[in-house]
């Protein structure tokens, strides 16, 4: 398996414009996440889902932000519309959630910068 | 509320010396702490967890303490090398996989 792949690596746009990321978990994990790392809070959980169904979406930052799971293979990330502040790296990850101890696998990350 | 706090940004030691990377947590619920190594462009990867119920666990170079009682745990990686250069993020995993991670610590490892 590829791992988890995250889509674009980078992307800049403009202030008020749409941005999307995309991430294709392993393949057979049942759990996603999606991650913002900054330098003042770290790895910040925004939102994940477990079998294609959103659990916790209490980290996402405001209602510009939106993500979906249409089926077990993809995710998206939207944020509408883009502000500088939500220039970050984001990270999407799976995991298997039948173990406890399951860690889960990242991928390479989205570095977003709003100019 | 930050439930998981890694207060040291950064750390620099020799190499062949020993590395201590602390962590302190709040949320008595969580059932395995786990270890994160990032390197810079990549995502981060697993390296080492530990059961709330235990009080060690050792991987090779890599040894986890956790203190319960004082809600706090850390990393040991002796001997320290170069390559061990990378942000390291300790976390909490509760019931439904969910992770919470802390800050980070930036280990640099000088030859």
């Amino acid at each position: 398996d590829a791992g988890v792949i995250q889509s674009p690596r980078h992307e800049v746009t403009e202030m008020g414009q749409e941005v999307t990321l995309r991430c294709k978990p392993i393949s057979g994990h049942n759990s996603l996440f999606w991650y913002r790392q900054t330098m003042m809070r770290g790895l910040e959980l925004l939102i994940y889902f477990n079998n294609n169904v959103p659990i916790d979406d209490s980290g996402m930052p405001e209602d510009r932000f939106s993500a979906k799971m249409p089926n077990a293979s993809f995710s998206t990330l939207k944020i509408q519309p883009s502000e500088p502040r939500d220039s970050a790296v984001y990270f999407c990850a799976s995991s298997l959630a039948e173990s406890m101890n399951t860690e889960a696998f990242f991928g390479q990350g989205t570095r977003l910068t709003v100019v | 509320d930050q439930q998981v706090k890694q207060n040291s940004p950064s750390l620099s030691v020799q190499e062949g010396r020993i590395s201590i990377l602390n962590c302190d947590y709040t949320n008595s619920m969580f059932d395995y702490f786990l270890w994160y190594k990032k390197y810079p462009a990549e995502g981060p990867t697993f390296l080492i967890s530990i059961s709330s119920i235990k009080d060690k666990n050792e991987d090779g170079r890599f040894t986890v303490f956790l203190n319960k009682s004082a809600k706090h745990l850390s990393l040991h990686i002796v001997p320290s090398q170069p390559g061990d250069s990378a942000v390291y993020f300790c976390a909490g995993l509760n019931s439904g996989s969910r992770l919470t991670f802390g800050e980070g610590t930036q280990l640099t490892v000088n030859p």
